[in-house]
């Protein structure tokens, strides 16, 4: 069973520009969620899809974006890149949607992003 | 509000000693609490998790985290350090309403020969 698969692995992108990133979760889960590492913030939520509709929303700003597609598969953008937007992106997906009891997160190995 | 504090950024073990990472968490409601794994340029890996009953949680790799509602804590251990086990490790917290994740900064394991 493959697990979550994140494209492209590594980038590099320059101020300004914008990036989008892809996710598909492992076959059969609905709910996909992202985060992003970086050395000083550490590991921060950013937001989480479930069907195709957008329920958790982390603190930042609105260049970052999400969408989910009707097979589950999720894309995130982040538009008017910033020198700290250098980071690692990490998708991950679940089984149930929210609510679901204890149901296990699986993340993807991430995207690197790195902006100059 | 939920948080996560994970003491020491850094540890350093000789292998075949005792890893003992802690995670202190606040919640507001009854949490679920989870620990992951990154090695280098990889994802995370789950560890184990704790979500009801039993207190004690017994994990991959001879890993094992109990849950102390009193004391707020989920601390993992591993009665023996192995060389593999050098990584960065996540303590993270998850409420009922839904798939966020809190994280804790992370502490980094250094196992010596």
């Amino acid at each position: 069973k493959a697990g979550v698969t994140q494209t492209p692995r590594y980038l590099i992108k320059t101020r300004g520009q914008q990036v989008t990133l892809s996710c598909s979760p492992i076959s059969g889960h609905r709910s996909v969620s992202w985060y992003q590492q970086t050395p000083g913030q550490g590991l921060q939520f950013l937001f989480e899809y479930f069907s195709e509709t957008q329920r958790n929303k982390g603190n930042f700003p609105g260049r970052f974006s999400g969408r989910q597609f009707s097979n589950s598969r999720s894309e995130m953008n982040v538009s008017t890149l910033e020198l700290g937007d250098s980071a690692l992106y990490l998708c991950a997906s679940s089984l149930a949607g929210p609510g679901g009891s204890g149901n296990t997160i699986y993340f993807g190995e991430g995207s690197w992003l790195t902006v100059v | 509000a939920q948080s996560v504090t994970q003491l020491g950024s850094h540890v350093s073990v000789s292998e075949g000693a005792l890893v003992l990472l802690r995670c202190n968490y606040s919640s507001s409601v009854p949490p679920y609490l989870f620990w992951y794994v990154q090695y280098p340029n990889q994802g995370l890996q789950l560890l184990l998790k704790y979500t009801t009953g039993a207190t004690l949680v017994k994990g991959i790799n001879g890993f094992e985290a109990e849950f102390k509602k009193s004391e707020t804590s989920f601390h993992l251990t591993k009665p023996s350090a192995h060389m593999s086990d050098a990584a960065e490790y996540f303590c993270a917290v998850r409420v009922a309403a839904g798939n966020k994740l809190t994280f804790g900064g992370g502490t980094r394991v250094l196992v010596k020969p």
